[in-house]
């Protein structure tokens, strides 16, 4: 079956630091693949995507690569400040009309000054 | 746009309560959806719509009752839930054809006490 496996949390940084969340995913097909961030309190955001292998999804510094050959979707981002603490979900959807989002379990990124 | 609303933010109703969560996107999206969300987990599917007509299911009680009265809305009725029903409530749409990315609402914090 389907299904996402991303790094246990909680990864803690300073700011600044290198960021690197590891995303690998089971898929049968050419599945999209997404990060979603969820700040404290609020619902998800789409934060980038990719929809075919090769395909790089950045946005506000954030970057995720679609990697085929090794079925991964690792997310980073050079440089972190305090307001990227959040919990970062990694999601593949099997681009069948309608269906619904596979995420994986989820990091919390803690971020300090 | 890409805002999804839903109303209301927070509500706390009793085991016997009968109540209703909103959802309302106008970004033409035919497919809506219904996820729940504990703490420290990833949402969980519960119902999806494809233009207007439910086409998933994942098993969930019949206390929890979708409706889609239009293509911009859909709505979530509660009765006799359960404490452990108590978590946040995410509605998401997605376009059909353009792409596969949902975006997501605020969601509810629903408590039931």
């Amino acid at each position: 079956g389907n299904s996402v496996t991303q790094m246990e949390g909680p990864v803690t940084l300073s700011e600044e630091a290198f960021l690197t969340i590891n995303c690998t995913y089971t898929a049968t097909g050419y599945p999209s693949l997404f990060w979603y961030v969820q700040y404290p309190g609020e619902g998800l955001q789409l934060l980038l995507k990719a929809t075919k292998a090769d395909d790089k999804g950045s946005n506000k510094g954030f970057e995720a690569t679609y990697r085929k050959e090794t079925t991964s979707f690792h997310l980073e981002k050079g440089s972190v400040q305090v307001s990227d603490s959040a919990v970062y979900f990694c999601a593949l959807s099997r681009n069948q009309a309608g269906t619904a989002l596979i995420f994986g379990k989820g990091t919390t990124l803690s971020v300090s000054s | 746009d890409t805002e999804v609303t839903q109303t209301p933010k927070h509500l706390v109703m009793g085991m016997t309560n009968k109540k209703s969560l909103k959802c309302e996107q106008h970004m033409g999206h035919r497919a809506m959806y219904w996820y729940k969300q504990k703490a420290k987990k990833p949402p969980e599917l519960m119902f999806v719509y494809s233009y207007e007509k439910l086409s998933i299911n994942e098993s969930v009680p019949s206390r929890f009752s979708p409706e889609c009265p239009n293509s911009s809305l859909l709505n979530l009725h509660l009765h006799a839930l359960q404490p452990e029903d108590s978590a946040l409530y995410l509605c998401a749409s997605s376009h059909i054809r353009l792409g596969p990315e949902a975006f997501f609402g605020q969601g509810t914090r629903l408590t039931v006490v």
